[in-house]
């Protein structure tokens, strides 16, 4: 089935440090890979997409996110992490309707 | 920057009861959607609707449930008979493109709650 997977169940992360939240996929031909952003009581927010071009995508409020090929991922990144930053944040990949991972909480502390 | 509502934010009905989740998709958006994220899981994808019909539903989007867009600005879900496990947040999306390479936007959702 084709799908992404989101290893972390929740990321911790000190203000000011880099932050990593792991995507892998699992799609046959080329995948139209997404991320993004949902804070409580809110709906989901598009933080960056990689559809082709560049490995390194560039997003909203200084995320990035590296599709690797070889190893089927597509983590999000970010060089120096906000404590605004704490959310659930969802990969997913797009076939129309987007397939999305199981979620990775984020907690960013002062 | 347009956004995408929701009405209304939170639902209860009784287990049994039809219910309607209303939706106002960005203005020059094409492409529509529901999906619906049940507490503690992951979002899933329940319909698309384009040039007023469906495109694609899931094996959840059964029966009880159809969508319609009976206005130029309104898309709407309704559950016929409502069930304990239709209990959600259901969030409608839309898009300008068919979806597959450009973003969905969401709404923020509403929250049904079955008794």
């Amino acid at each position: 089935a084709q799908s992404v997977a989101q290893p972390e169940d929740q990321v911790n992360v000190a203000e000011g440090n880099p932050l990593t939240v792991k995507c892998t996929y699992s799609v046959s031909g080329n995948p139209y890979l997404f991320w993004y952003v949902q804070y409580p009581n809110r709906g989901l927010q598009f933080l960056l997409k990689y559809i082709t071009g560049d490995n390194l995508v560039k997003g909203s409020y200084g995320f990035e996110a590296e599709f690797n090929k070889s190893q089927t991922s597509f983590h999000l990144k970010k060089p120096s992490a906000l404590v605004s930053d704490s959310a659930l944040y969802f990969c997913a990949v797009s076939f129309q309707k987007l397939v999305f991972g199981t979620g990775t909480r984020l907690l960013v502390s002062p | 920057e347009p956004e995408v509502t929701q009405t209304p934010s939170h639902q209860v009905t009784q287990m049994g009861q039809e219910v309607i989740l209303r939706c106002v998709p960005i203005s020059n958006h094409l492409y529509f959607y529901w999906y619906r994220q049940i507490l503690g899981q992951k979002v899933e994808f329940l319909v698309s609707f384009y040039n007023n019909e469906i495109s694609e539903k899931s094996e959840i989007f059964d029966d009880q449930f159809s969508v319609e867009r009976p206005d130029g600005s309104n898309f709407t879900l309704k559950i016929r008979s409502t069930k304990l496990e239709d209990s959600a947040m259901y969030f409608c999306a839309s898009s300008v493109d068919r979806g597959r390479t450009g973003p969905q936007h969401f709404g923020d959702g509403t929250r049904l709650s079955i008794l």
